[in-house]
């Protein structure tokens, strides 16, 4: 059964810094994978999407990138702002029936 | 404006008193999905469809229901509700048979008492 895990759980930084956020996966048998951004009382904004075909994607100061093989995804924040403070989530659907699969969330508050 | 519109976004009802949870997308999207979050589980799939008629299950069917009858709406039916169904609901919408970008709602709190 799939299982996709998101570390860390939480992450605090001081504005400006780049980062990297991780996901991981352990069957790699994906259709493709989405990263998402959740903010509080909010519905779930998409970021970034990643077929499998592709290694991977970016939008602004945004880039994820996709190694199937290995089971792991990492989305690159670069020059943070207290405008990224939220909850990144990433979602790998599978192949074979077309199931969403979630990580539990790193939840990352950006200092100024 | 292109949307994914959820109602009630918040509702308190008791056990066993059937419910409806509405979701009506305007982008002409084929796929739909329902999930609810809760603390310490993340989010998990309920239901999809995959276009009119479609259905399947997702990872925790159980107590829930849907139906597809037309491509923009895909009510979530919780036909007796148990204090174990108190969750953040949210529906999707991806253009595609399979989901490509997902658009969510803004989310439907529900408590069962």
């Amino acid at each position: 059964k799939q299982e996709v895990t998101q570390i860390p759980a939480a992450l605090s930084v001081p504005e400006g810094e780049n980062l990297v956020l991780n996901c991981s996966f352990t069957d790699s048998a994906i259709y493709n994978l989405q990263w998402f951004r959740q903010d509080p009382g909010k519905g779930l904004t998409s970021l970034l999407l990643i077929q499998s075909s592709q290694r991977e994607q970016t939008s602004g100061r945004l880039n994820a990138s996709l190694d199937k093989s290995s089971g792991r995804s990492t989305l690159y924040i670069a020059a943070s702002q207290p405008g990224d403070s939220a909850t990144y989530l990433c979602a790998v659907l599978m192949d074979s029936n077309y199931q969403l699969i979630w990580g539990a969330g790193t939840k990352l508050i950006i200092k100024p | 404006e292109a949307q994914v519109t959820q109602n009630p976004r918040y509702l308190i009802t008791v056990t066993g008193k059937k419910l409806t949870v509405t979701c009506s997308q305007n982008m002409n999207h084929e796929y739909m999905s329902w999930y609810r979050q809760d603390p310490g589980l993340g989010l998990r799939q309920i239901y999809y469809s995959m276009n009119v008629e479609v259905t399947d299950k997702g990872d925790v069917p159980e107590g829930y229901k849907v139906s597809r009858k037309e491509k923009r709406n895909f009510p979530l039916i919780l036909e007796s509700p148990s204090p174990n169904q108190t969750s953040l609901y949210f529906c999707a919408s991806s253009f595609g048979l399979s989901p490509g970008e997902l658009f969510f709602g803004e989310g439907s709190r529900l408590t069962v008492l």
